[in-house]
């Protein structure tokens, strides 16, 4: 596509719940990225994939958080039992490798 | 530990002003340094990069930042500065994981410009 899509663009769900977000990179780009941005906050950093493996886990926050990329494409970020803290907007990047990461207009998560 | 620091929370100026925002770092090698901007309920936006060669790189929107070595800052700056320009802004820099030996982006917290009509 003509640049990086991410779904939902919100979402709003309960304490407790789990949560899929949806990164769809740029074509042909064989890196992606995913950081949280909380209100007023820069980026965290949070898991990053070169093909579909995750070479650097670092950034995720607890072991609720998961990620996957499927077909060297396709990236979810799955939030198991969410918590408030979690509220969020979260932001995926894709880029060639070492490459200039071109970003998503990025999901906003609500956890009441 | 390897970072990124802008130092501003937010930086004001007069419309037809020159900007500076500025952006230091502490990575281990040669860094690659980018400018991201931010609009309100906007994705990140790419400005500019500094890779290797000349120290001023040129990027969109009539931005520019110079790359200082000895200084380990990439301050972005315009000549002058347009409402349109409030934002907010993110410096990055590309360095090698020290751990996995892969490469990682590091970005700074943000620098709000509010540029004033």
């Amino acid at each position: 596509g003509a640049g990086v899509s991410q779904s939902p663009s919100n979402k709003v769900t309960e304490k407790g719940k789990d949560v899929e977000l949806r990164c769809d990179p740029i074509s042909g780009h064989t890196a992606l990225y995913w950081y949280r941005q909380s209100l007023g906050q820069g980026l965290e950093f949070l898991i990053y994939f070169q093909g579909n493996s995750a070479p650097d886990k670092s950034g995720l926050p607890s072991d609720r958080f998961s990620a996957e990329r499927t077909g060297g494409s396709v990236s979810t970020l799955t939030i198991q039992r969410t918590q408030q803290e979690d509220s969020a907007v979260y932001l995926c990047a894709s880029s060639l490798a070492g490459g200039t990461q071109y970003f998503g207009p990025g999901t906003r998560l609500l956890v009441l | 530990a390897q970072s990124v620091a802008q130092p501003e929370d937010q930086v004001n100026v007069a419309e037809g002003n020159p900007l500076t925002v500025k952006c230091t770092y502490s990575v281990s090698g040669n860094p690659y340094l980018f400018w991201y901007v931010q609009y309100p309920n906007r994705g990140l936006q790419f400005l500019l990069k500094y890779i290797t060669g000349d120290n001023l790189v040129k990027g969109s929107y009539g931005f520019e930042a110079e790359f200082n070595k000895s200084q380990t800052s990439f301050h972005l700056k315009k000549p002058s500065a347009l409402v349109s320009d409030s934002a907010l802004y993110f410096c990055a820099v590309r360095a090698k994981a020290l751990t996995s030996g892969t490469y990682k982006y590091i970005f700074g917290t943000g620098t709000r410009l509010k540029v004033l009509a």
